[in-house]
């Protein structure tokens, strides 16, 4: 049972493009989502988080927009750079309550590739 | 900067063996995780520890042990190895709690265990 999806395997953009990325959810419970990126042989790095009380969070050229009616969030890259290709993973978290110590959810992963 | 260490980047144990997986956080985190990465499914939660000798099941807990006897170090156990326990493993800490909920975790760079 994937609570957190992301249906897009793969996504090939040109540099100075847009990239968007996007992740679905089931659990109505979750109230706070998370991006990572990954590069290979490295650990994930956070990148940008969104609380539920909010639709958008911006950070330089990350943008994060929530839709929880849709269950949908999606991670806008402007513009996008040869080095942002990595493995993307959106995450949620249910943190309402304090007594689910962060533990988080993640979908499957797209692999971003920015072609120069 | 957050640092976890994780002791081996590269690992090859034999089917029945007993495996240790060993992760240190240097910044006082009360909680840490241990998920697995496999192709196609995202990171997994296999175990996960908010506080010293506390422990809890993530999703897929089944053939792994944990042990938590300093707060900085949470240790992995895989009781007797099997060939579908080859996988990248990743260790991450975080400091959620009810006043603080929305604290991201951070992460090692994972060690990739082969069993043969």
């Amino acid at each position: 049972d994937q609570q957190v999806k992301q249906n897009s395997p793969s996504l090939s953009v040109q540099e100075g493009r847009i990239s968007i990325l996007n992740c679905d959810y089931t659990n109505s419970m979750f109230d706070y989502f998370l991006w990572y990126k990954k590069y290979p042989a490295e650990g994930p790095t956070f990148l940008i988080s969104i609380s539920s009380i909010k639709d958008k969070n911006e950070d330089g050229r990350f943008t994060v927009f929530l839709n929880k009616s849709a269950k949908h969030l999606s991670l806008h890259i402007v513009p996008s750079q040869p080095g942002d290709s990595a493995v993307y993973f959106c995450a949620a978290s249910a943190i309402a309550g304090g007594t689910s110590y962060g533990k988080l959810t993640f979908g499957q992963g797209t692999i971003l590739t920015v072609h120069p | 900067d957050v640092k976890v260490t994780q002791s081996s980047r590269y690992l090859v144990k034999r089917t029945g063996e007993k495996v240790f997986l060993e992760c240190v956080q240097d910044m006082d985190h009360e909680n840490m995780f241990w998920y697995r990465q496999d192709p196609g499914l995202g990171l997994r939660l296999i175990y996960f520890s908010y506080d010293v000798k506390m422990k809890e099941k993530g999703d897929i807990p089944e053939g792994y042990s944990v042990s938590r006897e300093k707060k900085e170090r949470f240790s992995l156990i895989l009781e007797s190895a099997s060939t579908n326990q080859t996988s990248m493993y990743l260790c991450a800490s975080s400091n959620n709690r009810a006043i603080a909920p929305n604290q991201p975790q951070h992460f090692g760079d994972g060690t990739r265990l082969s069993i043969l």
